[in-house]
């Protein structure tokens, strides 16, 4: 059984902080999404990383993807309030050879607190 | 395209009464997910189509059936609700990868 597991749990932090959120899964995929929930809101697709290495920026927020240590990580840089939400990772376990009709396995989700 | 829709937004069940969850995409996905979250625990995959016709269980299936008689549809049909189905509901749409979400439905059973 797959299992994603995300640290921490809870992050507050203060404006033009750096701060870094893992996300460790269980068994080999190379198939690895990061989403975004706005309190009461749905889930927003961030980025999808699709092989060893891979890594993805869009403005402060930057992930990575190392399939070896099955690990990936959201790295977040000079915080604004703007970013506080909750953050999930979520796997494919059949990676990219396929086999999993694309079903993802959600970590619990990390909420990120920005403070002034 | 309105992307995902889901109805209703918001129910109040009593126990033992039934309900049908709504999810439409009009995007042309082959695949269509069920989701319930719970406070905490991340979301967990309830079914799955892969298709028209075709649907499968996924990790948590107990109290609940799908159908899928449309590409565009994806129904949830809750029977004879508990506490334990007292949850945030999504429903999301994939072509091959990234799965686009509804705006959930909040059910609460009393």
């Amino acid at each position: 059984e797959l299992k994603v597991e995300q640290n921490p749990l809870f992050l507050s932090m203060q404006e033009g902080k750096n701060y870094t959120i893992y996300c460790n899964y269980s068994t080999t995929s190379d198939r690895l999404y990061w989403y975004r929930q706005d309190p009461g809101k749905s889930l927003e697709s961030l980025f999808v990383l699709l092989s060893n290495g891979a890594v993805k920026q869009e403005g402060r927020l930057m992930a990575s993807l190392d399939t070896k240590a099955r690990l990936s990580t959201l790295h977040i840089t000079a915080a604004v309030h703007d970013l506080s939400a909750t953050y999930f990772c979520a796997v494919d376990k059949g990676g990219n050879s396929g086999g999993s009709n694309y079903k993802l396995t959600f970590g619990k989700g990390t909420l990120l607190t920005v403070n002034p | 395209n309105a992307g995902v829709t889901q109805t209703p937004k918001f129910r109040i069940l009593k126990i033992g009464q039934s309900m049908t969850l709504q999810c439409t995409q009009d995007m042309n996905h082959n695949y269509m997910y069920w989701y319930r979250q719970d406070p905490g625990m991340g979301l967990k995959l309830i079914y799955y189509s892969v298709g028209a016709g075709i649907t499968d269980k996924g990790e948590v299936p107990n109290g609940y059936n799908v159908s899928r008689s449309t590409t565009e549809d994806f129904p949830l049909r809750l029977e004879l609700a508990a506490p334990s189905q007292t949850s945030v509901y999504f429903c999301a749409s994939s072509l091959a990868g990234t799965q686009y979400f509804g705006p959930g439905t909040r059910l609460t059973v009393l």
